[in-house]
């Protein structure tokens, strides 16, 4: 089953402008991954923050993880068309070897 | 990091046949996946591909509608039995090289079941 909630569902934005995507979770983690898929194709893996982690940047992303609210934040600054695809937060829970998906964000980025 | 072949891309399948999706590795994973997508909703988990023993699945799915095969650190199977138009999804084979590391998925197979 899915562990966690995304939000907003779907997100459209102009070039050039930042796309925030947020992720919610259920339980007790050891990292949160962030991924892009483009039109239901295999998804490549954008950023890892670690349980004990807070923050952490790659390129034009940011990512932020809060613990104690179960949520992280993905940050894509300076949009581009290219950006337009699926973001899915997924978790490694505690004990467990799987990862778990969230429902996902559909960004549309608008030259 | 890890490349994950996966084949076919795409098929359309009479009801009550099977199909065998293949995933191939090019170098070691400690641990691959099997996942689910209909379209436009997010991945939900089948199995866990264990090396040499018998794959451990999630809750809804069994080991006759969807046997799955790991003989080795680089290659497993997923097949999808008796097939209905239920079944139509993409699948997507995923792999990684230990506990708390990135996943590498391979492009996902979409299947149609007519």
């Amino acid at each position: 089953s899915q562990q966690g909630e995304e939000d907003p569902q779907a997100l459209s934005i102009q070039e050039g402008e930042n796309a925030t995507m947020n992720c919610s979770y259920k339980t007790s983690i050891n990292n949160l991954q962030w991924y892009r898929q483009n039109s239901g194709r295999g998804l490549v893996h954008l950023i890892l923050i670690r349980s004990n982690e807070r923050e952490k940047h790659s390129g034009r992303l940011r990512v932020t993880l809060d613990t104690s609210k179960k949520s992280s934040s993905l940050l894509i600054t300076a949009s581009r068309a290219a950006d337009t695809a699926s973001y899915f937060c997924a978790t490694d829970a505690v004990g467990i070897d799987d990862m778990r998906f969230g429902a996902g964000t559909r960004l549309t980025v608008k030259p | 990091s890890a490349v994950i072949s996966q084949k076919p891309s795409r098929d359309i399948c009479q009801r009550g046949t099977s199909l065998t999706i293949q995933c191939q590795v090019d170098s070691q994973v400690t641990m691959m996946f099997w996942y689910r997508q209909q379209p436009g909703q997010s991945l939900t988990l089948i199995a866990t591909a264990n090396q040499g023993s018998e794959a451990t699945y999630e809750s809804g799915f069994v080991i006759d509608k969807f046997p799955i095969s790991r003989p080795n650190l680089t290659f497993s199977t997923l097949t999808v039995s008796n097939m209905s138009p239920e079944d139509s999804s993409i699948y997507l084979c995923s792999g990684n090289k230990g506990r708390a590391t990135e996943a590498f998925f391979g492009q996902g197979t979409r299947l149609t079941v007519v």
